[in-house]
């Protein structure tokens, strides 16, 4: 059964460092999303990507943070400079279409020094 | 703004034992509704999932949940729980026109199961 990976599976970087999240979506899901959940915490929505640009964003995805699609089937979640307060699990998961249920990948948990 | 409750932060149950995991939400129109577990060190599972239709929907792992409009719910039941049903499990509402295409999720409910 098709799924969406993830890694790596745990980063760990120091303040102030760049960060690039790595996502394999569902090959023919054209619908793309990052969420996070901090320890403890809800899983929060960060972005919606489709057809090679963002179609939502929340309040938490701020210039810091950037997506992309690099080739055909990689998705991407940057952080330019990490801070101590972006250390969560972020999850990846893909969606056929904008309103079909989305598929979740294991997530990476991000640990910032 | 849609949003999700999930009133019970810990349940404890036996094994073999029946078990009811509760939702509600707040949102403008009929609702999508998902049920997702997670495991320890696993992501989010799909259990089910309603969208229209039949308020009673059967999901995998022998889980069904229940929408019900008028009491703005969705509780989540196994009729006999079993030890590796143990995990965390999340509610979860949208996506819609109004919402865009984002989940919003509850606070999450912390399944322990007892031999």
């Amino acid at each position: 059964e098709p799924e969406v990976t993830q890694t790596p599976s745990h980063q760990v970087t120091q303040m102030g460092q760049e960060v690039i999240l790595r996502c394999v979506p569902i090959s023919n899901h054209l619908y793309f999303y990052w969420y996070r959940q901090i320890l403890g915490q809800k899983v929060e929505f960060l972005v919606s990507f489709y057809n090679n640009e963002i179609s939502e964003k929340s309040e938490i995805f701020d210039d810091q943070f950037s997506v992309e699609r690099p080739d055909g089937s990689n998705f991407t979640l940057k952080i330019r400079s990490t801070k101590l307060e972006d250390s969560a699990m972020y999850f990846c998961a893909s969606s056929v279409r904008r309103f079909n249920e989305q598929f979740f990948g294991p997530g990476t948990r991000l640990t910032v020094l | 703004a849609q949003s999700v409750t999930q009133p019970d932060i810990h349940i404890t149950v036996s094994e073999g034992a029946s078990l009811e995991l509760r939702c509600n939400y707040s949102y403008g129109a009929t609702p999508y509704l998902f049920w997702y577990v997670q495991s320890p060190g696993q992501g989010l599972q799909l259990l089910l999932k309603y969208f229209s239709g039949d308020t009673l929907v059967q999901g995998i792992k022998g889980f069904e949940a229940e929408f019900k409009r008028s009491q703005s719910s969705f509780n989540l039941r196994k009729p006999s729980v079993h030890w590796s049903d143990a995990a965390e499990y999340f509610c979860a509402v949208g996506p819609s026109e109004t919402s865009g295409s984002r989940l919003t999720f509850g606070e999450g409910t912390q399944l322990t199961v007892n031999p």
